[in-house]
């Protein structure tokens, strides 16, 4: 079974600067892999997906995921992060047989400092 | 943009009671989900819907649980018998198609607290 483990659970970036939010997962193939966000109070928002192809991807709001097989890892970045970044953000893997279900992440909580 | 609606988004209920959540997907999908997440725990999945039968289920969805298309726009997650660990936050969600060029459209949950 698949599995995702994001190692932070919080994160302070001052506005301005750079964004890495790490995500590995654990699947016997090449999986599907997703970044949703999540702002208070509402609920989880597509970023980014890879399915294949280019291992860099670009995703809304200036996001982007590098899929590093080497590395069983999807790390989300951003040059520069704004206030309204400011949410939880989940990493996701979906198997590449069967149904549209999702394994996730525990999310990590973005704080984005002045 | 068409949206995937829940109500409520706060539901407080005493162990044992039935609760029903409500969800409207976005009307041309045909693929339902119900994912839930625990307080401080991942969101894991907990059914999919399709063709008015379930699709998948996980180990989570026990005979506690079930789900219902009742008319052509209501997609509803019922708990029969609420105990404490039912407290999460659940969110619904739906699809066009099957597979994942087709992603999940979710909503912005609902947060069940049991006392």
């Amino acid at each position: 079974a698949q599995s995702v483990t994001q190692p932070d659970i919080h994160i302070t970036v001052s506005e301005g600067a750079s964004l890495e939010l790490r995500c590995n997962y654990s699947y016997g193939a090449t999986p599907y892999l997703f970044w949703y966000v999540q702002s208070p109070g509402q609920g989880l928002q597509l970023l980014l997906k890879y399915f294949s192809g280019d291992t860099l991807v670009q995703g809304i709001k200036g996001f982007e995921a590098e899929f590093k097989r080497s590395q069983s890892s999807f790390n989300l970045r951003k040059p520069s992060v704004h206030w309204s970044d400011a949410a939880e953000y989940f990493c996701a893997v979906g198997a590449r047989s069967g149904y549209s279900t999702l394994t996730f992440g525990k999310g990590t909580m973005l704080l984005v400092s002045p | 943009e068409p949206e995937v609606t829940q109500t409520p988004s706060h539901q407080v209920t005493q162990m044992g009671q039935e609760v029903i959540l409500r969800c409207v997907p976005i009307s041309n999908h045909l693929y339902f989900y119900w994912y839930r997440q625990i307080l401080g725990q991942k969101v894991e999945f907990l059914v999919s819907f399709y063709n008015n039968e379930i699709s998948e289920k996980s180990e989570i969805f026990d005979d506690q649980f079930s789900v219902e298309r009742p008319d052509g726009s209501n997609f509803t997650l019922k708990i029969r018998s609420t105990k404490l660990e039912d407290s999460a936050m659940y969110f619904c969600a739906s699809s066009e198609k099957e597979g994942w060029n087709s992603p999940l459209h979710f909503g912005n949950g609902t947060r069940l607290t049991v006392t």
